[in-house]
């Protein structure tokens, strides 16, 4: 069965650092999106791609978070600095076209000391 | 603004029906999905519904009411393995992303 994946699964930075992730989708899905968790929240969209393109980054704090698809497959999130604030669960999901249908992978769960 | 309400956390025994409520205060409503999300682990897709009534999904149904911006998760036959966190969440329009709400917390003991 074919799943998201993501990398690095558990991610520990000192803040000011840079940190990146790396999300792969399920071949053929042209959305993707990166969601932010924080513990006891639901999901937040930090960005939407459809292929190669940004739909919707407006909840992206762009002073310090970027996230590219180059060529429309896989994904990287960087953070640069990191703050004690990102702590998180960073999610990526793909959908093939239906947006209510999401396939997430594992996360990466991102402690800043 | 936009928001989603849901119970914080519900507990049952196994066996049992429970069901989990969700209303929402969104510009502009395309559909209401439900996910499941173990500890720890990755939400999961459960069910969606874009027009009013049931939708039916083994021991778990869905339910939407557009006028009354209401859903509901109906799970049945309760087991152990269902305890999880769920979420409601809205999608705008086709193909855009979802606004969640913060999750219920569903317990379920022997």
């Amino acid at each position: 069965e074919a799943e998201v994946a993501q990398s690095p699964r558990y991610k520990i930075t000192e803040k000011s650092q840079a940190v990146a992730f790396w999300c792969d989708p399920i071949s053929g899905h042209a959305t993707l999106y990166w969601y932010r968790q924080i513990l006891g929240q639901g999901p937040e969209l930090l960005v939407q791609f459809q292929d190669e393109s940004v739909v919707d980054d407006s909840q992206l704090p762009k002073d310090r978070f970027s996230a590219e698809r180059l060529k429309g497959v896989d994904s990287t999130l960087k953070i640069q600095p990191a703050e004690l604030g990102d702590s998180a669960m960073y999610l990526c999901a793909s959908s093939p076209g239906r947006g209510y249908e999401q396939y997430f992978g594992p996360g990466t769960r991102l402690t800043v000391t | 603004g936009q928001s989603l309400e849901q119970p914080s956390e519900v507990t049952a025994v196994e066996g049992a029906i429970v069901q989990i409520n969700c209303t929402y205060q969104t510009s502009g409503f395309y559909g209401l999905s439900w996910y499941q999300q173990h500890d720890g682990g990755a939400p999961t897709f459960l069910s969606y519904n874009a027009l009013d009534g049931l939708e039916e999904t083994g021991r778990f149904s869905s339910f939407l009411s557009r006028s009354d911006s209401y859903g509901y998760l109906l799970l049945q036959e309760l087991q152990m393995k269902d305890s999880a966190s769920y979420f409601c969440a809205v999608g705008h329009q086709a193909g855009t992303a979802l606004i969640f709400g913060k999750g219920t917390t569903l317990s379920v003991s022997s």
